[in-house]
Formats: structure tokens, C-alpha cells, sequence
């Protein structure tokens, strides 16, 4: 079992749609866990960091789920700009208390005009 | 600078002939991070170096990788003996650190690697 799993999709749906995407992970020890985005062919970049209580950050809400080891990240209002994979992220703190994060295979989304 | 640096951005080379990869993190982050992603899959973790602790190698796929640091600065991927199989975008990142707290990395742009 992968540590991180997510739908790969791709996630195919119109300007203006709301889209959610969920990801599981298999480490109860995981201590932070994040989005990041990737374009196609350029490095992932933090979209947002995933707390306990939730969190938003203008359209986009992320939601973490301890006791079922279970994130989300909602999309409301689909630009076309938000074309790109989803990267599910948790970490494992290492020595010295940083961490090693794991990244989940990605969920690509297209938003058509 | 400003970001994570890698060079070079792209490289071609034959099988059989190693190849080194730098990195040049952020100032003062004191964790860099060493990840591969082949073509339309996920970013696999190699190895990660914090401080002056050993290096986390768990990810390194056989004894033809290998990657120092020096300090808290520039660190090199070596690959020796490339095979068809290690093309893909090596990818290194760097992150700051404060107790718990962990604030998620920043990459580098990559190095395309291609073995022919």
C-alpha cells in the first residue's frame, strides 16, 4: 500500500465548478500534511498547508481528518488557471524535527471553458 | 539567492557514463532534500540531509546513487552508471526548520535528465 494515495482522475469539469479531491494516508505518526501544485513540466509549489480545524485560503478549502486519515481540498468556482496536478503531502518528522514529506501520485485537473 | 537553484536544467547523456547533479538551496535552510519523478508519476523521496545529522538515504534505488553535502549549502547527486531507467527530472528542495513546526519545501526547476 502506497503511504499517500490519491485518485489520479484526471478530473475533467467546467468554468465555475466546484471539484473536491481526496487523499488517504497510512502513517498515523504524520505530523503536517499539505497541498502543492504542479504544472506541466515545472516543479510542485505549496498551494496551502492542512490544519486540524480546516482551513481556506480565498476559493480553495482544505480539511484533515486524523481518526480516518483522510484530507480534501475543495475547489470552488473553477478558473481555467487552476488547470494543473494536486499533490496530497504528509511528513514524517526525521531527526532534528524536520520532515520528509511523502507525496501522493497527484490528481490532475482540466477546467474547459 | 533568492530560490532553490539546480544545474544543470537539462542533460543528456549515455548509458553507461555517470553524471553529477547540483543543488544550491535557499540560505539558511537547513534541510535539503534529493526527490526523482518519472515521466507522468509521483515525486519518489531519495535522500535528505539535515544539519550536520546523518542523511536520511531510505529512498536512494540501488548503490549507483549517491549524495553529499557540504555543510548547510550546495549538495551534489551523483549517478553512477546510468541506466535508461534513472531518466527523469531530478528535483531538489530545501526547507527552513523550527521545532514541530514545519513549513513545507521549496524546489528547485530540476534537472531533466536523459539517458540514451
Amino acid at each position: 500500500r502506497k503511504e499517500v494515495e490519491q485518485d489520479p482522475g484526471p478530473f475533467n469539469v467546467p468554468e465555475g465548478a466546484t471539484v473536491a479531491f481526496n487523499c488517504t494516508y497510512s502513517n498515523s505518526a504524520s505530523q503536517s500534511f499539505f497541498w502543492y501544485r504542479q504544472d506541466c513540466r515545472k516543479e510542485p509549489k505549496l498551494l496551502m498547508s492542512v490544519y486540524s480545524s480546516g482551513n481556506e485560503d480565498g476559493r480553495f478549502t482544505a480539511q484533515l481528518n486524523r481518526a480516518s486519515q483522510y484530507i480534501s481540498l475543495l475547489i470552488r468556482d473553477s478558473k481555467l488557471s487552476d488547470s494543473a496536478t494536486y499533490l496530497c503531502v504528509v511528513n514524517t518528522l526525521g531527526s532534528g524535527n524536520t520532515g520528509k514529506l511523502i507525496f501522493g501520485q497527484g490528481t490532475t485537473l482540466q477546467v474547459k471553458p | 539567492g533568492a530560490g532553490v537553484s539546480q544545474s544543470p536544467s537539462n542533460k543528456v547523456t549515455e548509458k553507461g557514463k555517470d553524471v553529477e547533479l547540483r543543488c544550491d538551496p535557499i540560505s539558511g535552510h537547513t534541510a535539503l532534500y534529493w526527490y526523482r519523478q518519472r515521466l507522468g508519476q509521483g515525486l519518489e523521496f531519495l535522500i535528505y540531509f539535515q544539519g550536520n545529522s546523518a542523511p536520511d538515504k531510505s529512498g536512494l534505488p540501488s548503490d549507483r546513487f549517491s549524495a553529499e553535502r557540504t555543510g548547510e549549502s550546495v549538495s551534489t547527486l551523483t549517478i553512477q552508471r546510468t541506466q535508461q531507467e534513472d531518466s527523469a527530472v531530478y528535483l531538489c528542495a530545501s526547507s527552513a526548520t523550527s521545532g514541530q513546526a514545519f513549513y513545507g519545501y521549496t524546489f528547485g526547476s530540476g534537472t531533466r535528465l536523459t539517458v540514451v
